[in-house]
């Protein structure tokens, strides 16, 4: 089966500064999301990304589509107390089933 | 819009006991519905999908089972609960397998 690894595991940055995740397979993937899951709750959706190469930004959040369609990165920029949680990439064959990497989880350090 | 329910919240239970989790989505027809369960500070691993009433299908063997009575509605069930069961349960709901939209969940502690 395929491979996803996401990095980093975990992080821990002070507020205001920017944040780096990404996520790498061994298989093409049709579409890649980024979720974030707060404490208790359902992940949420931030980003969906659907061709090669492509650069989307929402808001303080900004994910491309690696051109290789096997990565693809997820950067937050001045972080605020909000952003912590654990972010999930989820890429697609284009089938009816997401793989989910093994998250990254954010810590914001007072 | 669409939304999706899941209860219980929360729910504890012996080992040995049955159990019975539901999810229903509103504002949407013929979904693609799902089953996931999460492990204390782990990913997501998909337990069942279903891409239509009484179309079930199992990801990976376990001591579960599911079952989507109705259009909207998909229920997770088990005769015997183990310990291994503890865990987040989270149901979700798509159109066409991409986005895939997560209801709050339900944590689950087998005792």
């Amino acid at each position: 089966g395929q491979q996803l690894n996401q990095s980093p595991q975990s992080m821990f940055i002070q507020e205001g500064e920017d944040v780096s995740m990404n996520c790498t397979s061994s298989s093409i993937f049709n579409t890649w999301l980024w979720y974030k899951q707060d404490p208790g709750e359902g992940p949420v959706l931030l980003i969906a990304l659907y061709k090669a190469g492509e650069l989307t930004s929402n808001g303080r959040l900004t994910a491309q589509f690696g051109i290789t369609r096997k990565d693809s990165f997820l950067n937050i920029s001045a972080s605020i107390p909000s952003d912590v949680g654990i972010y999930f990439c989820a890429p697609n064959f284009g089938n009816e089933k997401l793989t989910f990497g093994t998250g990254t989880r954010l810590t914001i350090i007072p | 819009s669409q939304t999706i329910h899941q209860w219980p919240a929360t729910l504890v239970q012996p080992v040995g006991s049955p159990l019975s989790l539901e999810c229903t989505v509103e504002g949407t027809s013929n979904p693609n519905l799902y089953w996931y369960r999460q492990a204390a500070g782990r990913g997501l691993q998909l337990l069942f999908y279903s891409i239509g009433i009484d179309q079930i299908s199992s990801e990976v063997p376990q001591n579960l089972s599911a079952s989507r009575p109705q259009d909207r509605q998909f229920i997770l069930s088990s005769k015997k609960l183990l310990l291994s069961d503890s865990g987040f349960y989270l149901c979700a709901w798509s159109i066409g397998g991409d986005e895939q939209f997560f209801g709050p969940g339900t944590r689950l502690t087998v005792l």
